[in-house]
């Protein structure tokens, strides 16, 4: 059964720190798709990447980046020189695609406190 | 062009009666997807349609939850008789296929007292 785990249940940073949203995910199929969304205040959800199982390459976006590492079935996600704005509970998610339709599961999530 | 559409986006009702929670996909998007999130909890899927058809229910409630996503209008998830533990915020996203990034509305607050 595919699970996500996101151990860090708040963090607290400085403006300006780096800081490091882990997640860990569990999954049977060799195919599938991981996904990190932010919800900031407000309560909406905000798509920030998805990444296939074949695909390890680091992606970089600006402040945001993302390493994927299958061998210990891991997809962290690092923002660099964090701002206030980066305040908001950040998730991440897991796809399988080989047993047939399976929609997003989500992790608890990570409550970023950015403090100026 | 418009992102997922929610309404209402926050809802009270008191305990017994039901809840219609209405969601419009962004355009050309044909797969809707119902997640609930409970305070402090990540969100759990429910219900998973494409037009005219439920694809995945597993998530849902046998009881007093249905959803349907008509040839024509919004997605609909509908709460019959709600009870307290119903009260928690319920997201729409939709996609142009499956797997692709899902788009997430804002979401409906659902309030029962």
């Amino acid at each position: 059964a595919q699970k996500v785990t996101q151990a860090q249940t708040e963090i607290s940073v400085v403006e300006k720190e780096d800081v490091t949203l882990d997640c860990v995910y569990e999954t049977r199929d060799t195919t599938y798709y991981l996904f990190w969304y932010k919800q900031p205040p407000s309560g909406e959800l905000v798509f920030l990447i998805r990444r296939n199982s074949f695909d390890e390459q680091n992606e970089i976006s600006g402040r945001y980046s993302w390493n994927f590492q299958k061998s210990t079935s891991s997809f962290n996600f690092t923002i660099t020189a964090s701002q206030v704005v980066d305040s908001a509970v950040y998730f991440c998610a897991l796809s399988e695609t080989n047993s047939g339709n399976t929609p997003l599961v989500f992790g608890k999530g990570t409550r970023l406190s950015v403090i100026a | 062009n418009a992102g997922v559409m929610q309404n209402p986006r926050h809802l009270v009702r008191r305990r017994g009666q039901e809840a219609r929670l209405r969601c419009s996909p962004m355009k050309g998007h044909s797969h809707v997807y119902w997640y609930r999130q409970l305070p402090e909890e990540g969100l759990k899927f429910m219900v998973y349609l494409q037009k005219e058809n439920i694809i995945d229910e597993s998530g849902m409630p046998k009881e007093r939850f249905s959803a349907e996503f008509p040839k024509e209008g919004p997605s609909i998830l509908r709460i019959q008789q709600v009870v307290r533990g119903d009260s928690a915020a319920y997201f729409c996203a939709s996609s142009p296929k499956l797997y692709t990034e899902a788009f997430f509305g804002q979401g409906t607050r659902l309030t029962v007292v």
